[in-house]
């Protein structure tokens, strides 16, 4: 059963571009989380979505960032007009619905390091 | 919001050498897990553990939910247990996202 799959592993941008991040969940597995790792810190939410749905937007940039999860396809972060201070590992976590027979617990993604030049 | 604090912030030990790392939360939780972030950046599952003890190998990890603390003890460490051990809470509202700890980085040295 193959884990969470990341693409790219790693993205350089210049300034003004824009980067494209794609998580492919474990199968079976219908949520898909986002977040970010500046250097030396902890992970920090962004982004909360199912299939077509999202449901918890609350960490994520007010502006240039955007997020998706199609019924087909890889759950897509974007972010526009990239700056230097984007630069950071994201990561992508998925996890199955929870309930009685089944928990709540993430996996985590090998990450995207993007870096901003 | 809910507050994450884990400590030791940073920990060195010999190789062989035991620890307990502890990670307190502010508010109830409905979910905890514990990862070790590896000195390539991959985080690895370590255990999911809201409440009661687990054991896997070397490591085991207990959760007393009503006290809002858990505990990862690591035994007989090797080198290879360096990294950064993160302790990720998802508050009891049912919010789904995780509220990560400040990590313990941990070197075991030869």
């Amino acid at each position: 059963n193959a884990g969470v799959m990341q693409n790219p592993r790693h993205l350089v941008r210049r300034r003004g571009q824009e980067a494209r991040l794609r998580c492919s969940p474990m199968k079976g597995h219908s949520h898909v989380y986002w977040y970010r790792q500046l250097p030396e810190e902890g992970l920090k939410f962004m982004v909360y979505l199912q299939k077509e749905n999202i449901i918890d937007e609350s960490g994520m940039p007010k502006e240039r960032f955007s997020a998706e999860f199609p019924k087909e396809g890889p759950s897509i972060l974007r972010i526009q007009q990239v700056v230097r201070g984007d630069s950071a590992a994201y990561f992508c976590a998925s996890s199955q619905p929870g309930g009685l027979e089944t928990s709540y617990e993430q996996y985590f993604g090998p990450g995207t390091r993007l870096t901003v030049t | 919001g809910i507050q994450v604090e884990q400590s030791p912030p940073d920990l060195i030990l010999q190789e062989g050498a035991n620890s307990t790392l502890r990670c307190n939360f502010s508010d109830s939780v409905n979910n905890l897990q514990w990862f070790h972030q590896n000195p390539w950046g991959q985080l690895i599952n370590l255990f999911y553990i809201p409440s009661g003890t687990k054991q896997n190998g070397r490591l085991s990890a207990t959760t007393v939910a009503t006290e809002r603390y858990s505990l990862l003890y690591i035994s007989s460490s090797q080198t290879t247990d360096s990294g950064v051990y993160f302790c990720a809470v998802e508050r009891a509202s049912g919010t789904y996202k995780y509220i990560f700890g400040t990590g313990t980085r941990l070197k075991v040295l030869a």
